[in-house]
């Protein structure tokens, strides 16, 4: 059962455009939306992340969109970089009771920004 | 600072075979978790720990055990090694806080034939 549905799974977008990553959760019970980025060979590290009390957050070229009524939330990256080549992954977690911390991944895009 | 280290990096097991994961941390967090990457599947928690000498299961516990003896340490063990745990297996560590940030591991690259 994969409780965040991630697309598409893969991205090819040209230097200077817009990347967009959606997903989509079915627990209502998440309420934090990290965004990680994965290089080949490392693991992933956090790139942004967000509470469902906004609807935005920006830092930098990347921004999520969270949309609490219809369960999804999108990472769009700006001026998108080759240096932005990489596999994203959105993830969920609840604060509460056991789920403490654990986060729930989607399934992952691999970004690959052509120069 | 380190952060998270894994070893091996890489290897091959035949089926049956045991082996243990290694994963350290010198950040002092009180939590650590074993993720598996699988292609198409994201990662997916196998066991946590919230401190030293605990140990819970994740979302796909089966045919591993782990153990968290330290607080720097936390190990992941194969008994019989199946094709189906030929993965990416990712170490983390986070501190005792909601919301916070994983940190990873370079990850192991395990091969079961």
């Amino acid at each position: 059962q994969q409780q965040v549905k991630q697309s598409p799974q893969s991205l090819i977008v040209q230097k200077g455009g817009i990347s967009i990553i959606n997903c989509a959760y079915e627990n209502t019970a998440f309420d934090y939306f990290p965004w990680y980025q994965q290089f080949p060979g490392k693991g992933p590290a956090l790139l942004i992340a967000i509470r469902p009390d906004v609807s935005e957050k920006k830092e930098g070229r990347f921004t999520i969109s969270f949309n609490k009524s219809a369960k999804q939330f999108s990472l769009h990256i700006m001026d998108s970089q080759p240096g932005d080549s990489a596999t994203y992954f959105c993830a969920a977690s609840a604060a509460g009771g056991t789920s403490y911390g654990k986060l729930t991944f989607g399934q992952g895009t691999i970004l690959t920004v052509h120069p | 600072n380190a952060g998270v280290t894994q070893t091996p990096k890489f290897r091959v097991l035949k089926t049956g075979q045991s082996m243990t994961l290694l994963c350290a941390q010198d950040m002092n967090h009180e939590y650590m978790y074993w993720y598996r990457q699988d292609p198409g599947m994201g990662l997916r928690l196998i066991h946590y720990s919230v401190g030293e000498g605990t140990t819970a299961k994740g979302e796909v516990p089966d045919g591993y055990n782990v153990s968290r003896l330290k607080k720097q340490n936390f190990l992941l063990g194969l008994e019989s090694a199946a094709p189906s745990q030929t993965s990416v297996y990712f170490c983390a560590s986070s501190v005792r806080a909601a919301n916070s940030p994983l940190h990873f591991g370079n990850g192991t690259r395990l091969t079961v034939t």
